[in-house]
């Protein structure tokens, strides 16, 4: 199994270029997350889904857009870069909700820079 | 009230030392405590978690401390290796709920 992946692992952006970050799991997890990751700020939910079809706004979506078409496949999209989206990008999933206790398991990351 | 504050932001600590990372949260509605260990360039993973009906939990060279009346909890690392050189997150979460509220990270260092 290779878990949770994530592509591209780097980008390199100018200010007002869009792209769109791939998270695929291959768990059969019904919970997925993308988070970014600022030096001081710990892990800062972005959207997640709790499922195929659905998706939710989490502490700061403002910037991004998902959509989670197939089960095991989570998309993050920048319409319009921002070099305060310059960040590292984690995506996770999970079987159940974290108040259960279930673990998150996260991908790789992916390192965006814009300049 | 729905913050996690952690501490120590970094850490540096002598081989075979005991590295302690402190959490502490306001919300007592949380009722889940995992720590999660991240090497550079990786993501996060699940390394001991802990609920609040229990004071302590050992795994190994790994132990959480939990104080429920202090609203606080810490890692402690015993016989600290270079291989434990990582950043070190706390997070929490309660019943019912979607997500982890993640602390804002500790970097570990262990020297050799």
């Amino acid at each position: 199994n290779a878990g949770v992946t994530q592509t591209p692992k780097f980008r390199v952006l100018k200010t007002g270029q869009s792209m769109t970050l791939l998270c695929a799991q291959d768990m059969n997890h019904e919970y997925m997350y993308w988070y970014r990751q600022d030096p001081g700020m710990g892990l800062r939910l972005i959207h997640y889904s709790v499922g195929e079809g659905t998706t939710a706004k989490g502490e700061v979506p403002d910037g991004y857009n998902v959509s989670r078409l197939k089960k095991q496949n989570f998309l993050l999209g920048l319409e319009s870069a921002a070099p305060s989206q310059t960040s590292v990008y984690f995506c996770a999933s999970s079987y159940g909700l974290a108040g259960g206790g279930n673990e998150q398991f996260f991908g790789p990351g992916t390192r965006l820079t814009v300049l | 009230q729905q913050q996690v504050k952690q501490s120590p932001q970094s850490l540096i600590v002598q081989k075979g030392g005991i590295s302690i990372i402190n959490c502490a949260y306001e919300n007592t509605a949380f009722d889940y405590f995992p720590w999660y260990q991240q090497f550079p360039g990786k993501g996060p993973a699940l390394l001991i978690a802990i609920r609040p009906d229990v004071s302590e939990k050992k795994e190994g060279r790994f132990t959480i401390s939990f104080n429920k009346s202090a609203k606080q909890f810490s890692l402690h690392i015993m016989d600290s290796q270079p291989g434990d050189s990582a950043t070190y997150f706390c997070a929490a979460s309660m019943k019912g709920t979607y997500k982890y509220i993640f602390g804002t990270g500790t970097r570990l260092k262990v020297l050799a």
